[in-house]
């Protein structure tokens, strides 16, 4: 099946740092989504891309579409302690509504 | 809104057993998801519902996994004899269109199959 690889695996951080990590596949998609999951919860929806090259903040997250179609960017800025948890790209593979998941990045922000 | 709802939350069970798992979508929502998180594999999609009716089962991974919605307001998920390796969370989520890019998930389903 589809597969999308998530670098860095893991990532241990200081409060009030940037964080950028990314998401890449063998295959071309139409939209890219970025998911986070907090510690115990499932996931939920931070940004959602869909054109090539299209850069979208929500706060102190940006997420860009990469130009091949083929991965995608998510940067945080000056990091703080609930911004731990796993972070997830998804791309819609087969069936209109099939989600596949990235193998996510987890996050660590220490004092 | 209540979100999505699961029960249980945590699930112990022994081999050979049967689990049932349960999921309330969030009211109006005409889409239902079933994923399974594991270490290994991560967070893959079992099986969804449109309307009641399942349209894509085939991440179910075998017969032993079973699911249904009898309703727009309720889903189970069914696993008959459950396995060690069934050990997971389960999570359902739910969304109101077509290629709706907002899924949004319930709390999950910790399995754990002694």
């Amino acid at each position: 099946g589809q597969q999308l690889n998530q670098s860095p695996q893991s990532m241990f951080i200081q409060e009030g740092e940037d964080v950028s990590m990314n998401c890449t596949s063998s295959s071309i998609f139409n939209t890219w989504l970025w998911y986070k999951q907090d510690p115990g919860e499932g996931p939920v929806l931070l940004i959602a891309l869909y054109k090539a090259g299209e850069l979208t903040s929500n706060g102190r997250l940006t997420a860009q579409f990469g130009i091949t179609r083929k991965d995608s960017f998510l940067n945080i800025s000056a990091s703080i302690p609930s911004d731990v948890g796993i972070y997830f790209c998804a791309v819609f593979t087969g069936t209109a509504s099939k989600l596949t998941f990235g193998t996510g990045t987890r996050l660590q922000v220490t004092l | 809104d209540a979100g999505v709802i699961q029960s249980p939350r945590h699930e112990v069970t022994e081999m050979g057993q049967e689990v049932t798992l349960r999921c309330k979508p969030i009211s109006g929502h005409d889409y239902l998801f079933w994923y399974r998180q594991t270490m290994m594999r991560g967070l893959e999609l079992l099986i969804y519902f449109n309307n009641n009716v399942p349209i894509d089962d085939s991440g179910m991974p075998e017969d032993r996994f079973s699911a249904k919605m009898p309703n727009a307001s309720f889903s189970t998920l069914k696993i008959q004899p459950s396995e060690p390796r069934d050990s997971a969370v389960y999570f359902c989520a739910s969304s109101l269109l077509r290629r709706s890019n907002e899924q949004f998930f319930g709390p999950g389903t910790r399995l754990t199959v002694l």
